[in-house]
């Protein structure tokens, strides 16, 4: 299966900061990712769908200002969670959906972020 | 109300052994069922991917099958490794590419 990357696998921070979290198709070309959160013995919560060259759509509840995404290329998507607080520690996943294979989505390792 | 419900929540299982993890889902207009499984600390992997033509696709000792009629999936694990302890997530796809995800089935296999 194709191979997406993300970057860093850990992130510890402190509150009020501001944090880049990096998603990268290797081997596709994606024109859309997708950016989920995890809290822990929970299923994975789609945050927004991030549209290369465009804005990004967010779910209902997901705060715009506060995880600020941008896809910039087809291989590279990021996610700022900005001025982060303990309620923002969670496992960060992105996706990426691969149109030459029937819009297969390949999934990230995760970011664990916490914030202190 | 979660669109997909899986069951059990968890369970414990022998190596060696088999076990069934159940998938039942509302997703309409249905496009595919996907199972995955995630490792802690991991993104997800796919297993088995299945339209709606679909009844029955395996992937090594992983068997998926799909009653499209009942809304049912069931992921089957045969003579079960302790590398297979994980959470097993259902994801139904609708027609225009959104995902729903279940809750996820946390499997312990033991020595």
């Amino acid at each position: 299966g194709a191979v997406v990357s993300q970057h860093p696998s850990w992130v510890i921070c402190k509150s009020g900061t501001s944090v880049k979290i990096e998603c990268r198709s290797l081997d596709f070309q994606a024109t859309t990712m997708f950016w989920y959160r995890q809290f822990p013995k929970q299923s994975l919560m789609l945050m927004a769908t991030s549209n290369e060259g465009s804005k990004a759509t967010y779910e209902q509840g997901v705060e715009k200002d506060k995880f600020l995404i941008n896809h910039a290329s087809l291989t590279l998507s990021t996610l700022t969670v900005t001025s982060a607080h303990p309620e923002d520690s969670s496992f960060y996943i992105c996706s990426a959906r691969d149109s030459s294979k029937y819009n297969e989505q390949f999934f990230g390792p995760g970011t664990r972020l916490t914030v202190l | 109300k979660n669109q997909v419900e899986q069951s059990p929540q968890s369970l414990i299982i022998l190596e060696g052994k088999n076990c069934t993890l159940q998938c039942n889902y509302t997703v309409s207009p249905f496009s595919n069922l996907r199972w995955y499984k995630q490792d802690t600390g991991r993104g997800p992997v796919s297993l088995t991917i299945m339209t709606f033509s679909e009844n029955t696709k395996s992937n090594g000792r992983y068997t998926a099958t799909l009653d499209a009629d009942t809304k049912q999936s069931s992921l089957h694990i045969t003579a079960s490794q302790l590398s297979d302890s994980a959470s097993y997530i259902c994801v139904v796809s609708v027609s225009w590419g959104k995902f729903q995800f279940g809750a996820g089935t946390q499997v312990v296999v033991t020595p």
